[in-house]
């Protein structure tokens, strides 16, 4: 059974840095790797989804890598800004997608 | 266009009664999944449409939960006889091509939840 953990459960940072979040999972027969931001009281939303033959996908200011054989992916977030206050969910996609417990990051002024 | 949508946003019952969940996904997505989101915890896949398909259910966690998806689009998740536990905040999501040929899976799109308690 896949498993999916998420560390750091909880990351409080001042605007401006630089951060990574991580995701390992245990089995790496995998398609594919999702991150999903979360608000509070909100539906998901998907950031950036990695296929299994890809290793990393980039959208602004966020780049997801994945390194299946190791059972890891990073989250970075560059330049960090209050507004990226939110739950980051990982989910793995080895047939039915597997989610980790999120990380929840709060970016103070 | 329009994203994933459910209905109702909030619902509060009584322990022993049935309710009924609405997911309307993105217009022209052949897949659909339900999960579950109780506090503190992560997300737990219920069920799993996918075109005509018999749906995959590895994931209702008793015979009181029941989905259906007609024609192809909107779906209803039952909860029959209603638990104190079964409180949590239902998402449905839907993706364009689901499982495709055992490759791969596409972005799914996730609905705002609705928001179950159960007193």
């Amino acid at each position: 059974k896949q498993e999916v953990t998420q560390i750091p459960a909880a990351l409080s940072v001042p605007e401006g840095e630089n951060l990574v979040l991580n995701c390992s999972f245990t089995d790496s027969a995998i398609y594919n790797l999702q991150w999903f931001r979360q608000d509070p009281g909100k539906g998901l939303t998907s950031l950036l989804l990695i296929q299994s033959s890809q290793r990393e996908q980039t959208s602004g200011r966020l780049n997801a890598s994945l390194d299946k054989s190791s059972g890891r992916s990073t989250l970075y977030i560059a330049a960090s800004q209050p507004g990226d206050s939110a739950t980051y969910l990982c989910a793995v996609g080895s047939y039915i997608p597997t989610f980790g417990r999120g990380t929840s990051l709060i970016v103070h002024p | 266009g329009a994203g994933v949508s459910q209905s109702p946003s909030n619902k509060v019952t009584e322990k022993g009664k049935d309710v009924e969940l609405r997911c309307d996904p993105i217009s022209g997505h052949t897949a659909l999944y339900w999960y579950r989101q109780s506090l503190g915890q992560g997300l737990e896949f219920l069920i799993y449409f996918q075109g005509n398909s018999a749906p995959d259910k590895s994931g209702l966690p008793s015979d009181r939960f029941s989905a259906e998806r007609t024609g192809g689009s909107v779906s209803t998740l039952t909860i029959q006889r209603t638990q104190q536990e079964d409180s949590a905040v239902y998402l449905c999501a839907s993706s364009f091509r689901g499982l495709a040929g055992g490759t791969s899976t596409d972005t799914q799109y996730f609905g705002p939840g609705t928001r179950l308690t159960v007193l």
